[in-house]
């Protein structure tokens, strides 16, 4: 069975320039997490999809960031204007469903901005 | 609110020694999941175990093992006759269950273990 899906693995823009991150869960998972990871720390969550509904977005900088899961199945996440300090890994996981469902992670995608 | 803690930053062994990570962790919630995550140099979070607060029962998986230990609040985990393999750095987790932020990990900030040959 084919894990979580991310792509670019690494992207490098200048600072105000736009991003997006494309992430495929694992097959037959209704619940898609987008967390960032700064270095040397752990993931933060910030945003959860249940299905195509994002049912928690209260750490989404909403500002520049925006997320959308059409159909329930893909999700992408953007950035724009992009700045310095948006320079993580952009994690994506899913789950069975949500609660206590162990959450399944793809390899992230590094982003860099200069 | 949830807390972990990883208090060792880096750890360094040589290969076939055996090796503990430490984990504390905070929490209110009366029931709730914890975990444990590796992740390599090449980014992915790999799943390694999901314990359920209600289950103290210590669980051995060929050279892991975790223990679990409700009264000191902790979630230690032992990799023993270690291998370059072992090479990554490792999360805890934690999450409530039920409620309002069953699904919501709280990580801790990992322990960057290097084995060397």
């Amino acid at each position: 069975e084919a894990g979580v899906v991310q792509s670019p693995r690494y992207k490098i823009i200048e600072k105000k320039q736009p991003v997006a991150f494309w992430c495929n869960p694992i097959s037959g998972h209704n619940t898609l997490y987008w967390y960032r990871q700064n270095l040397g720390q752990g993931p933060e969550l910030l945003i959860r999809y249940e299905n195509e509904e994002a049912v928690d977005d209260s750490q989404l900088p909403k500002d520049r960031f925006s997320a959308e899961r059409l159909k329930g199945v893909d999700s992408t996440l953007k950035i724009q204007p992009a700045e310095l300090g948006d320079s993580a890994v952009y994690l994506c996981a899913s789950s069975l469903d949500t609660g206590v469902e162990t959450q399944y992670f793809g390899p992230g995608t590094r982003l860099l901005v200069l | 609110a949830q807390k972990v803690t990883q208090a060792q930053t880096e750890i360094s062994v040589v290969e076939k020694e055996d090796v503990t990570l430490d984990c504390v962790y905070e929490t209110r919630d009366t029931t709730y999941y914890l975990f444990w995550y590796k992740q390599p140099p090449s980014g992915e979070l790999v799943f390694l175990i999901r314990r359920n607060s209600f289950d103290e029962q210590n669980e051995i998986s060929g050279r892991y093992s975790w223990n679990f230990q409700k009264s000191t609040s902790s979630f230690n985990f032992t990799i023993t006759a270690s291998q370059v393999v072992d090479s990554a750095v490792y999360f805890c987790a934690l999450t409530p269950r039920g409620g309002a932020g069953s699904y919501q990990l709280t990580f801790g900030k990992g322990t960057k273990l290097s084995v060397i040959p």
